[in-house]
């Protein structure tokens, strides 16, 4: 596709229950970021590629976090024993530079922890 | 300054009215600033990137300005339109972190036909 994609779209996750959520940037972008972005606040920055070389990830929360991109194109983003604080969008984002003046996000999945 | 902030939070303005955001940021390592148009269901949209003190920029009747000195930009919308019912973000990026986008909480206009 032209632009980044993200799924699923909509996720409800039970407490405790581990989630996986992907992230295919625009082909050939070299830097992929995820921001979450919790109810009534703006995105806030979890981690940065730069092609599969995870090189910021200041921003994940706590250990249950963990993002990969082996191959430096599609990205997962995981998080283990979901907790009702992680319910959120998250947004990955791709630019073509390293890193880019402008970013392309995708539509964001909704992850409800119940 | 320490975070990104926007105001007002929510806006709600009868089509044809013109409006405007800000956007406060901090000014010290000043990099770029970003502001992004986010639909319901969509994905955020990038509408302007701006670097230099001074900067003005326009997409139809969307415009914005940007001081770096005193960490502000501002975001105009001229004839409102229930189609640029959004929520509007902008973001800031410091020169020791070029692509880590810092975001204000958005501000979230509605306009009413």
């Amino acid at each position: 596709g032209a632009g980044v994609s993200q799924s699923p779209r909509y996720k409800v996750a039970k407490r405790g229950q581990d989630v996986a959520l992907r992230c295919d940037p625009i082909s050939g972008h070299v830097s992929l970021f995820w921001y979450q972005q919790a109810l009534g606040q703006g995105p806030e920055f979890l981690t940065y590629f730069q092609n599969e070389a995870q090189l910021d990830k200041s921003g994940l929360p706590s250990d249950r976090f963990f993002a990969e991109r082996p191959e430096g194109s599609v990205s997962t983003l995981k998080i283990q024993r979901t907790q009702q604080e992680d319910s959120a969008v998250y947004l990955c984002a791709s630019s073509l530079q390293e890193p880019g003046l402008e970013a392309f996000f995708g539509q964001g999945t909704r992850l409800t922890v119940v | 300054i320490l975070n990104v902030e926007q105001s007002p939070q929510s806006l709600h303005v009868q089509e044809g009215d013109s409006t405007n955001f800000t956007c406060s940021f901090p000014s010290s390592n000043f990099y770029a600033l970003h502001w992004y148009r986010w639909e319901t269901a969509k994905s955020p949209e990038a509408l302007f990137v701006m670097t230099l003190n001074g900067d003005e920029k326009k997409k139809g009747r969307i415009s914005a300005t940007l001081n770096t000195k005193e960490g502000y930009s501002y975001l105009y919308i001229k004839g409102s339109q229930p189609e640029d019912s959004a929520t509007y973000l902008c973001a800031s990026t410091t020169s020791s972190n070029t692509g880590k986008l810092i975001f204000g909480q958005g501000t979230t206009l509605q306009v009413k036909p």
